[in-house]
């Protein structure tokens, strides 16, 4: 079972330009997570969502949209990245229930921009 | 989020020797939940813990969810060279709302 798999490993890009970070998961989770992850601040909640079809904001949303089309993607887009948006970001998913609080990560994605 | 002060930053440990590290915090938590990451990977669940007084052991790592639902403590015993890495604890707040408010971090290092 693959788990939560996240594409790029790793990316440069130029300030200004879109991209879309890739999380695909094959446990059948309700929701899924994005956070970013820097150094002194641990792991921030960009964008989540509890369902196929719903999203929501976490606590650092700006410049950061998400879509949920289906159970198992979960993309992330920088519409115009900026040098701020450097981080590591960690896609997590959670099968869902009461006292069911595990959420299990993906590799990450380490994003810089110039 | 919730602001969730974990302490210590950073702690050096030799092989043998028990540590402990804790998480904070001014609100009342539902959850705890204590995470593991090593270097390039991304975090691994350790413990969860559901109540108050709630104490719960997985091999050598033993947890707490404080009385006070304000705090937990990590507790690793006879450390060994893999304890190396990155400690999250992480809290859920709101009943029915699933999202995790995680601390900075426990970087733990093999002492020369």
């Amino acid at each position: 079972t693959a788990g939560i798999t996240q594409a790029p490993t790793s990316q440069i890009l130029a300030a200004g330009r879109s991209m879309t970070l890739r999380c695909t998961q094959d446990m059948r989770h309700n929701a899924m997570y994005w956070y970013r992850q820097d150094l002194g601040l641990g792991l921030r909640l960009i964008h989540y969502s509890n369902t196929a079809g719903t999203t929501g904001k976490g606590e650092v949303p700006d410049g950061y949209s998400v879509s949920r089309a289906n159970t198992d993607d979960f993309p992330l887009t920088l519409a115009s990245a900026v040098p701020s948006q450097t981080s590591v970001y960690f896609c997590a998913s959670r099968r869902g229930g009461a006292q069911d609080n595990e959420q299990f990560f993906g590799p990450g994605t380490r994003l810089t921009v110039l | 989020g919730q602001q969730l002060n974990q302490s210590p930053q950073s702690m050096f440990i030799q092989e043998g020797e028990d540590v402990s590290m804790n998480c904070t915090s001014s609100s009342i938590f539902n959850t705890w939940l204590w995470y593991k990451q090593d270097p390039g990977e991304g975090p691994v669940l350790l413990i969860a813990l559901y109540k108050a007084g709630e104490l719960t052991s997985n091999g050598r790592l033993t947890a707490q969810f404080g009385i006070t639902r304000k705090d937990s403590f990590l507790n690793i015993s006879a450390s060994i060279p893999s304890d190396v890495g990155i400690y999250f604890c992480a809290g859920q707040f709101n009943v029915g709302d699933y999202k995790l408010s995680f601390g900075a971090g426990t970087t733990v290092t093999v002492r020369a």
